[in-house]
């Protein structure tokens, strides 16, 4: 089945850019998503890609991916504090199921 | 503006007794999925309806049911709780199951607590 990996944890200094990184081994997957889950909260939606796709920008906020190594990267520029949370990368399955699977999350702290 | 909303937002239950979760959504999403999450884990996913149709995953313990009496509302009920299940309860929905439009959004969580 399916299996999508994140590196657990990840520091930064407020203002540099923060990079978190994703594989999966489903090399039929066709979108491929950002979560963010602050403390207590539910998942927030940050960006998409499909898979067609090299890059996506949407403001601060930068995919990448790779679809031939199967690796799915965010970077977040000019990283605020505000900005930390955990997240999961996620991939959709494309059988009947059309499950979301996710990644176990990278958890970003940003120091001051 | 709430899009996906679950109540209540923390629930205390003891151990053995039926505890219900709800969900309910303002975007005539077609699909409703619940999903727990353990501390520190990714969201698994339980089951979900798509319109009436209820697809259960097959590692979801029978001690886990779910009712959708209509598109708005779905229900989790946890018939006989054990500590094991005390986690955050997540609720989302799509348009459809699949393609472009299965984009997932989630609600805020429940957070369950099992004494």
């Amino acid at each position: 089945g399916e299996d999508v990996e994140q590196s657990l944890f990840l520091s930064v200094r407020e203002g540099d850019s923060s990079v978190i990184n994703c594989t999966y081994t489903d090399s039929s997957s066709t979108y491929l998503y950002w979560y963010k889950q602050e403390p207590g909260a539910g998942l927030q939606l940050l960006t998409y890609i499909f898979s067609n796709m090299d890059m996506k920008q949407d403001q601060r906020l930068t995919v990448l991916l790779n679809k031939k190594d199967k690796h799915l990267s965010l970077r977040i520029a000019d990283t605020q504090t505000g900005d930390s949370a955990i997240y999961f990368c996620a991939v959709l399955r494309e059988d009947s199921s059309y499950k979301l699977i996710f990644g176990s999350g990278t958890r970003l702290l940003v120091r001051p | 503006d709430a899009m996906v909303i679950q109540n209540p937002r923390y629930q205390v239950t003891q151990f053995g007794k039926p505890v219900t979760l709800s969900c309910s959504q303002t975007l005539n999403h077609n699909v409703m999925y619940w999903y727990q999450q353990k501390s520190s884990q990714a969201p698994k996913l339980l089951f979900h309806y798509y319109d009436k149709d209820f697809n259960n995953e097959a590692d979801t313990p029978d001690n886990f049911q779910s009712r959708r009496p209509n598109t708005s509302f779905c229900f989790l009920d946890i018939r006989s709780p054990g500590l094991g299940d005390a986690a955050m309860y997540l609720c989302a929905t799509s348009r459809e199951a699949g393609a472009s439009t299965d984009t997932q959004y989630f609600g805020p969580g429940t957070r369950l607590t099992v004494l």
